[in-house]
């Protein structure tokens, strides 16, 4: 079984400034990958980036990038130089490589304020 | 490009009612899937499918029956509605491959009174 833990219901940051989103995981798969998924206010779920569990590189998209930490099971999503459009609900998500089905964490509401 | 195509986008049930959530995917993707958003408990499975003729129960499926007789449609049907079932309800697809992301429909805001 899979579990995925976002320790932070929500989280206030300043616009232009940095912000980690915590994401914890639990798996007993070899081999997995790791999705970030953004949620604005309109409801759609945004994909956002992903890792797999053998990359050896952190990944980036534009100003996301994916904080792997294998052997701690973590990997946060760090935004740089946040902007108003990034207030918004994350969800950090995570599937084994045998298999397409996501397992989902709790979330976290992201507001940026001006 | 359409991608995932969920419909309703609202409905109201009565108690006891039944319905059926329609969802339709035009990228030929072998996987699909339905979840459920419930405040604070992010996205849950109910039932996935890994091709036309195959579905399985997820994390939460009593309550909720599906059937994929095509790879294109995936309907979720509610038997008889309960209050416990109001909720966002999200169709995915996605194709096999290690790396390749799950796409949603726009979800479906279900509400039993």
């Amino acid at each position: 079984a899979q579990k995925i833990t976002q320790t932070q219901p929500g989280m206030f940051v300043q616009e232009k400034e940095a912000v980690t989103l915590d994401c914890t995981y639990d798996t007993s798969d070899p081999s997995y990958g790791l999705f970030w998924y953004k949620q604005p206010s309109s409801g759609e779920m945004i994909f956002l980036i992903y890792q797999g569990s053998y990359d050896q590189q952190n990944a980036t998209e534009g100003r996301y990038s994916l904080n792997f930490q294998k052997a701690r099971k973590s990997a946060n999503l760090v935004i740089s130089a946040s902007q108003l459009g990034d207030s918004a609900m994350y969800f950090c998500a995570m599937r084994p490589f045998a298999g397409n089905k996501l397992t989902f964490g709790g979330g976290t509401r992201v507001l940026v304020k001006p | 490009n359409a991608g995932v195509t969920q419909t309703p986008k609202f409905q109201v049930l009565k108690t006891g009612q039944s319905m059926t959530l329609q969802c339709a995917q035009d990228m030929n993707h072998e996987y699909m899937s339905w979840y459920r958003q419930d405040p604070g408990m992010g996205l849950r499975l109910i039932h996935y499918s890994v091709g036309a003729g195959i579905t399985d129960q997820g994390e939460v499926p009593n309550g909720y029956n599906v059937s994929r007789s095509t790879t294109e449609d995936f309907p979720l049907r509610l038997l008889s509605a309960a209050p416990s079932q109001t909720s966002v309800y999200f169709c995915a697809s996605s194709p096999f491959g290690e790396n390749t992301e799950a796409f949603f429909g726009q979800g479906t805001r279900l509400t039993v009174v």
